[in-house]
Order: structure tokens, then sequence, then C-alpha cells
């Protein structure tokens, strides 16, 4: 089946430093992924739309020169949180649609935590 | 997308059938009903999806009401590793990014 694959699945930093999240779709092509953030015992929100070869579009509140998106490919998408601060902190996980399936399939998650 | 409501959460003893209801009296005629469940510290996996028709896979059943505005999903064998948070969604379907609300949070007693 399909598969969306997250990495790093965990990472410590300190504070002001950025940290970059790869997703990739393994065994299928996406010109769309999906990027979520979820705080504890909260649920997942939309943060942003990353689109292969053009700009991101971004949920209202959610600042686009603090997480930045480049989708280079067709089976890549990245996320970068820059200069972190502890508030930063959560869980990352994207999306990519199966095509022809009106299916989205979820990476495992990234759980950053900010120092 | 349309509003769901779902119980915050439900208690099933393993090997029964869990039914877990969810409200979308605002769905609109394209829209779809989706199930995911998250569990714990993973992303979420999709379970089942439907239109119109009852839907059945083999992870779970989806009942949608006759006028659309409710829907059971049905999991026949609750076991252990169903314990998750089960979230129901409407969405027009295609490359849309879903919008999850608080779900409701299965826990299956042994």
């Amino acid at each position: 089946g399909a598969v969306v694959s997250q990495h790093p699945s965990w990472v410590i930093c300190k504070s002001g430093t950025s940290v970059k999240i790869e997703c990739r779709s393994l065994d299928f092509q996406a010109t769309t992924m999906f990027w979520y953030r979820q705080f504890p015992k909260q649920s997942l929100m939309l943060m942003a739309t990353s689109n292969e070869g053009s700009k991101a579009t971004y949920e209202q509140g959610v600042e686009k020169d603090k997480f930045l998106i480049n989708h280079a490919s067709l089976t890549l998408s990245t996320l970068t949180v820059t200069s972190a601060h502890p508030e930063d902190s959560s869980f990352y996980i994207c999306s990519a649609p199966l095509l022809g399936a009106n299916v989205l399939t979820f990476g495992a998650g990234s759980r950053l935590t900010v120092l | 997308d349309a509003k769901t409501t779902q119980p915050p959460s439900m208690d099933c003893a393993e090997g029964r059938a869990a039914n877990l209801p969810c409200n979308h009296s605002t769905i609109s005629g394209n829209e779809y009903v989706y199930w995911y469940r998250q569990i714990h510290s993973q992303g979420p996996q999709y379970i089942i999806h439907g239109l119109k028709n009852n839907e059945t896979n083999e992870m779970a059943s989806l009942i949608i009401t006759e006028d659309r505005k409710s829907s059971t999903l049905i999991l026949p064998h609750a076991t252990l590793r169903d314990t998750a948070v089960y979230y129901c969604i409407v969405n027009g379907g295609g490359a849309d990014g879903l919008t999850f609300g608080k779900g409701t949070h299965l826990i299956i007693q042994p």
C-alpha cells in the first residue's frame, strides 16, 4: 500500500536553531502534501499545503517565514522550523493524497522538542 | 468542510463490536464521510470512507443514514490494539487537506 515516510521521527534541538523535517512518498507521486501540527492532548491542526514546484499555501495564523516548506520533487516535501523556540515543540505530521483514491496517507510523525 | 460531532470517549469490551457514532447534519451532497484513527504518538491511519451507501472493508463497516446526517463506524470484534482516537471527518474528497475535530477516544477493556 501507499507509504509516507517522515524523518527524523524525533529531534531535540536548542532554542534558536533550525530544524528540517522530511516527508517522502515512497511508492507514489504526490504533487500535494499536507503538514499538520499536534500539541499534547489536542487534535491535528492543518498548517500548510505543500505544492510541488510552487509556493506552499499556509493556514491562517501560521507564519510562513517561520515554517519554511519546500516541495522540490514529486516525492519529497520538507518543513523547516526556523529559529525554533520551546513553544514550537510539537508533533509534526505530513500526509499525501493517494491519487484516484480520495484518501490521505499519513506519515508516522516527527516529534520536535526545543530546549 | 461540514462540522462533525462525536462523543469524547467510549469504552468497549474486548471481542465485542464497537459502534462509534458521528453526527454531520450539515453535510453537503458531494461530501464524503471519512474515518481515521490515531493510536497514541503515531500518525493517523485511514479506516474507511463512504458517500451514501454503507461500506465494509477488512477493518470496519460504515453505516450512513439515508438522510446522510449521521453515520456509525463499526469495529466488529474489537481488540486491545483498537484503542485509539477515532476521527469522523466530512470532506469533498480529492486533494483536500482534512480538518480534524476532537474525535472519540475509544478504550477497549480486557
